[in-house]
């Protein structure tokens, strides 16, 4: 079965400094991998996604994602942190099998909140 | 919201009384899906529409039903409201099956059962 794991409840970074939210995966085939963020009171809005190629996919608002195979993982990481970017992100894995579906597998979502 | 409109916005109501969500599109997506939002459970997917008409489960669908009679609207039902239905319900909308394409999401709509 498909499942998506993100193992920090909360991320905590001072504005300025490097941020990584974590995320590891479990799909058979070929993993499509997507971040999505959501601010208070908000629906999600997509960051970026994975689908083949360049291992390091780059996505909006200054986000990056690196995907290892061999690690199973997909890390979004944003070199300098802004107060703005405190938000709950989620990692979101697309499920395999049903030719008619485009389902994704959500994890659990990281409060990532940026200290000044 | 990409053309993604939910109502109501926010419904209290009590147990045992059916209750429509409804989720509007303009951007002419064949894929709708129905989410609920829970502390601790990310989103769960309730039930998703690949056309007119065409709908399927999703991994907690019991106590839901949903109706697709237009491409731009996707209906989800609670039957007959539980208080573990309480919950933030989100309604989502992507282009087309093969390719890995991204889903877009309404502002949601949060629902109380008394």
């Amino acid at each position: 079965a498909q499942s998506v794991a993100q193992p920090e409840d909360q991320v905590n970074v001072a504005e300025g400094n490097p941020l990584t939210v974590k995320c590891t995966y479990s799909v058979s085939g070929n993993p499509y991998l997507f971040w999505y963020v959501q601010y208070p009171n908000r629906g999600l809005q997509f960051l970026l996604k994975y689908i083949t190629g360049d291992n390091l996919v780059k996505g909006s608002y200054g986000f990056e994602a690196e995907f290892n195979k061999s690690q199973t993982s997909f890390h979004l990481k944003k070199p300098s942190a802004l107060v703005s970017d405190s938000a709950l992100y989620f990692c979101a894995v697309r499920a395999s099998g049903g030719y008619n579906t485009d389902k994704l597998i959500f994890g659990t979502g990281t409060r990532l909140q940026v200290f000044p | 919201d990409a053309g993604i409109t939910q109502s109501p916005r926010h419904k209290v109501t009590e147990t045992g009384t059916p209750v429509t969500l409804r989720c509007h599109q303009t951007e002419n997506h064949r894929y709708m899906y129905w989410y609920r939002q829970d502390p601790g459970h990310g989103l769960r997917l309730i039930h998703y529409s690949y056309g007119v008409k065409d709908t399927d489960k999703g991994e907690v669908s019991d106590g839901y039903s949903v109706s697709r009679s237009k491409t731009e609207d996707f209906l989800l039902t609670l039957e007959s409201a539980t208080s573990s239905q309480t919950s933030v319900y989100f309604c989502a909308i992507s282009e087309s099956t093969g390719l890995p394409y991204e889903q877009y999401f309404g502002p949601g709509t949060r629902l109380t059962v008394t």
